[in-house]
């Protein structure tokens, strides 16, 4: 099991403005999943993002898997309140699926 | 609602107690997981079924104790826990594989005292 790095830990930004998180591995990915967490509540499926350099766009979330399957990224545009909420990615390896520790986003008003 | 229920939604237990968390889903999936989220730690992996049948326990200690009757409902059930086994214990269910994603229940808040 590779172990997942997600950066920041923690990112507190103002309504209006965009953000970028990252996932990255020392090992190629199969494929790679988001997910948001919000208080109280379990992780939802945001992507599956499964071929290297892929962009996916969901909204105002922005998907991007790195040419290497080794890194993705997250970037949300003008981002709201509602999208405060741990944001985790999950590498996915036949049966198992496998999280980082999550970038925890407060988007205040 | 995601289509995983999980019951109860909170629970407090002395070390000494037995109880057990429940899950339930009617998406059509044959496979369903426990994890376990504590502060400042990744989600681990506890256990998964397929068609009811165990297919991993990932080092779990043997006080928590799964069952999978069926493919829509696992349970957990729980003894002589440890104060750091206090989580959030969370349910997921999915088609086999995972290319589709996992669908999560609510969770149970767990507090051991």
């Amino acid at each position: 099991t590779q172990l997942l790095e997600q950066s920041p830990q923690f990112l507190s930004i103002q309504e209006g403005e965009n953000l970028t998180v990252y996932c990255n591995s020392s090992s190629v990915f199969s494929s790679l999943q988001w997910y948001r967490q919000e208080p109280g509540e379990g992780p939802v499926l945001l992507v599956t993002v499964v071929t290297g350099g892929e962009v996916k766009k969901l909204k105002r979330l922005t998907f991007q898997f790195g040419d290497a399957r080794k890194d993705s990224s997250l970037h949300i545009t003008a981002a709201q309140p509602g999208d405060t909420g741990l944001y985790l990615c999950g590498e996915t390896s036949g049966s198992r699926l496998t999280f980082g520790e999550g970038t925890q986003l407060t988007v205040n008003p | 609602e995601t289509g995983v229920t999980q019951t109860p939604r909170h629970l407090v237990m002395g070390m000494t107690n037995k109880k057990s968390l429940k899950c339930e889903q009617h998406l059509g999936h044959n496979a369903m997981y426990w994890y376990k989220q504590s502060a400042k730690k990744p989600l681990e992996l506890m256990f998964v079924y397929n068609f009811k049948e165990q297919t991993e326990n990932n080092s779990v200690p043997s006080r928590f104790s799964p069952e999978c009757p069926n493919s829509s409902h696992l349970f957990l059930h729980l003894h002589t826990l440890q104060p750091e086994d206090s989580a959030l214990y969370l349910c997921a269910s999915s088609h086999t594989g995972t290319r589709l994603g996992y669908t999560f229940g609510s969770g149970t808040r767990l507090t051991v005292v």
